[in-house]
């Protein structure tokens, strides 16, 4: 079975605080991406990445960034986080696109709140 | 640009019943269409995805249907029980347009189901 692992749960941060979230996956998959959820809003997509050093903006991206030094870690970073930036965050992971389904595994979420 | 509709955000039914909840798409140039699971505070889980040379796939008391010519999908729940209790999410992705694909999933808002035991 796909494993995508966050490293946190829960985070509470303080405004300005520069916040890492982490995610792994297991499957050796080539693409991961970076979501947030938020009431009424659904799913929208931050990044992307494609492979070890490549990344994609998604529909939101402003306020954030990542990191993907390694295949099966994709990490976010929020420069300097601010209270919109409180959500539920969620990773996900797929093969590439050679593959015909690209179906998206996703991991357990972090929910950060930003004071 | 693609917009999912999930309607209505939110069922109540009695433990036992039939049910069908419905997501609706505006791009028909989907390349796939898949349904997750969503329990309180947590992460996605998959349920069914479908291709969009597909009508339909099953999974147990699960049947999501695919009809890309009118942008609609259902996900049939056989014999509901409490434990379906959850928010239903459907994600359209489009069709690839590079060697890279186009990854992005849409996501509709969901609709959060209760069985009423």
């Amino acid at each position: 079975d796909v494993k995508v692992t966050q490293s946190s749960r829960y985070l509470v941060k303080r405004t300005g605080e520069k916040v890492f979230l982490e995610c792994v996956q297991d499957m050796d998959h080539e693409n991961m991406f970076w979501y947030r959820q938020d009431p009424g809003l659904g799913l929208r997509l931050i990044y992307f990445s494609y492979d070890v050093k490549m990344k994609e903006k998604g529909d939101i991206p402003e306020g954030y960034s990542v990191s993907r030094e390694k295949k099966e870690r994709f990490s976010l970073i929020l420069e300097s986080a601010s209270t919109n930036q409180t959500s539920m965050y969620l990773c996900a992971s797929s093969l590439a696109p050679l593959e015909t389904s690209y179906e998206q595994y996703f991991g357990p979420g972090t929910r950060l709140t930003v004071t | 640009k693609q917009e999912v509709t999930q309607i209505p955000a939110a069922l109540s039914v009695p433990e036992g019943e039939n049910l069908v909840l419905n997501c609706s798409f505006t791009d028909s140039a989907i390349y796939n269409l898949q349904w997750f699971r969503q329990d309180p505070g947590k992460g996605l889980t998959s349920l069914l995805l479908i291709q969009s040379s597909q009508r339909e796939q099953t999974s147990g008391r699960l049947n999501a249907s695919l009809d890309k010519s009118s942008g609609r999908s259902t996900l049939y729940i056989a014999a509901s029980q409490p434990g379906d209790s959850a928010t239903y999410l459907c994600a359209v992705r489009l069709f690839p347009i590079s060697n890279f694909g186009n990854e992005k999933l849409t996501f509709g808002t969901g609709t959060r189901l209760t069985i009423i035991p």
